[in-house]
């Protein structure tokens, strides 16, 4: 069955510093990967998504992950974060037949500290 | 262009009662799915449907069910309301591999 581990509950970091949130997944077949950021003002928001090719994926707002398919990982990172990055962030595997029925990660919560 | 809109975005119903709620998705897209947000649970897919058929269904119980018309617009009833679905849902469209969420419809059970 899939499933999606985020290790982390909530993370701090300050405005400048580099990001990485950990994302684990269970899938027996080629899965699809997304990440998605949820904030107050925002609602939720598609950051980025693997379905095959790159292991490194370009995303909205300077984020990037990379899919690892050995460690069953798909980490998103950002070089340097922004104040207006806080929020939450989900990790979510999806079928290869069909992207839609996804199942999400609990969630990481991240603060940023001026 | 208009973004995914969903109404209500608050609702109030008793234990027993049934409820509609409806997403209009981005002019042109043709796939819309909905998604349901708990403290307990997080987010869980709900179902999917494109061009007026459900492709995808989630794993919930039967009360809970949608349809699609030909503009795309969309509704999800949920009949027979217990307190565990009260709830943020949460629907979003698909344009080719870019998807738009709305705001979402804040459902208490009381």
């Amino acid at each position: 069955a899939q499933s999606v581990t985020q290790p982390d509950i909530h993370i701090t970091v300050s405005e400048g510093a580099s990001l990485e949130l950990r994302c684990n997944y269970s899938y027996g077949a080629t899965p699809y990967l997304f990440w998605y950021v949820q904030s107050p003002g925002q609602g939720l928001q598609l950051l980025l998504k693997y379905f095959s090719g790159d292991t490194l994926v370009q995303g909205i707002k300077g984020f990037e992950a990379e899919f690892k398919r050995s460690q069953s990982s798909f980490n998103l990172r950002k070089p340097s974060v922004h104040w207006s990055d806080a929020a939450e962030y989900f990790c979510a595997v999806g079928a290869e037949t069909s992207y839609d029925k996804v199942i999400f990660g609990p969630g990481t919560s991240l603060s940023v500290i001026p | 262009k208009a973004g995914v809109t969903q109404t209500p975005r608050y609702l109030i119903k008793t234990r027993g009662q049934q409820v509609t709620l409806s997403c209009s998705p981005i002019s042109g897209h043709r796939s819309v799915s909905w998604y349901q947000q708990t403290p307990g649970q997080g987010l869980q897919f709900l179902f999917e449907y494109f061009s007026e058929t459900q492709r995808n269904k989630g794993n919930f119980p039967g009360r809970f069910s949608g349809r699609q018309f030909s503009n795309s617009r969309s509704e999800m009833n949920v009949s027979t309301l217990e307190l565990g679905d009260s709830a943020l849902y949460l629907c979003a469209s698909w344009a080719g591999e870019t998807q738009y969420f709305g705001p979402g419809t804040r459902l208490l059970v009381l």
